[in-house]
């Protein structure tokens, strides 16, 4: 049972334009989101993160959006970079669990078209 | 700073033999959790340390153990190897106890089972 879902395994987008990357999630409990970028033959990467208390946090050209009703996080990146092409995983945490526990989607690769 | 280290990189093993491999967490950081990453999986959550006890593990069978030691590197071992645990084994380390701090992670250690 998978509790945090990328139904899109890959995306592409033209330089420029925006990026939009969806998770979803069962697991009511979740109150912390985060986003992860790979690539090929390196590990994760950390790249922005939401507490469920916000709707929203942005960082640079990258934001994420949740949506606690719909259980549905995104993230937007504005404008999108060739560099920017990656694996990008959405994970989630619960904070009733005390040790470090994330639950991590499938993952959507992106590819930024120059 | 050094980051996580991963050994060995990449390595091949055969149906029902055992496998140890090891991680060196990021200089200060007590906490170290295994993932396991295979194509379409995304990052399965194999267990974590702190301060040397495991204080959460996933589902997966007892064949995968793991230790933590007092200088907070850890090690994993596979016994009696599958084709299916064919994957790339990812550790992450932590600065804080806390659920919500960033996770670093190594390159990964590859591991094909024939």
């Amino acid at each position: 049972d998978q509790q945090v879902k990328q139904n899109s395994p890959s995306l592409s987008v033209q330089e420029g334009r925006i990026s939009i990357l969806n998770c979803d999630y069962t697991n009511s409990m979740f109150d912390y989101f985060l986003w992860y970028k790979k690539y090929p033959a390196e590990g994760p990467t950390f790249l922005i993160s939401i507490s469920s208390i916000k709707d929203k946090n942005e960082d640079g050209r990258f934001t994420v959006f949740l949506n606690k009703s719909a259980k549905h996080l995104s993230l937007h990146i504005v404008p999108s970079q060739p560099g920017d092409s990656a694996v990008y995983f959405c994970a989630a945490s619960a904070g009733m669990d005390s040790s470090y526990k994330l639950i991590f989607g499938s993952g959507t690769r992106l590819l930024v078209r120059p | 700073k050094a980051g996580v280290t991963q050994t060995p990189r990449y390595l091949i093993k055969t149906r029902g033999q055992q496998v140890t491999l090891s991680c060196s967490p990021i200089s200060g950081h007590r906490s170290v959790s295994w993932y396991q990453q295979t194509p379409g999986q995304g990052l399965q959550f194999l267990f974590e340390y702190f301060s040397e006890t495991q204080r959460n593990k996933g589902n997966f069978p007892g064949r995968f153990s793991g230790r933590q030691f007092s200088n907070s590197r850890s090690e994993m071992n596979v016994s009696t190897l599958e084709l299916g645990d064919s994957a790339l084994y990812l550790c992450a380390s932590s600065l804080t106890a806390s659920n919500t701090g960033e996770l670093f992670f190594g390159e990964g250690s590859r591991l094909t089972v024939l």
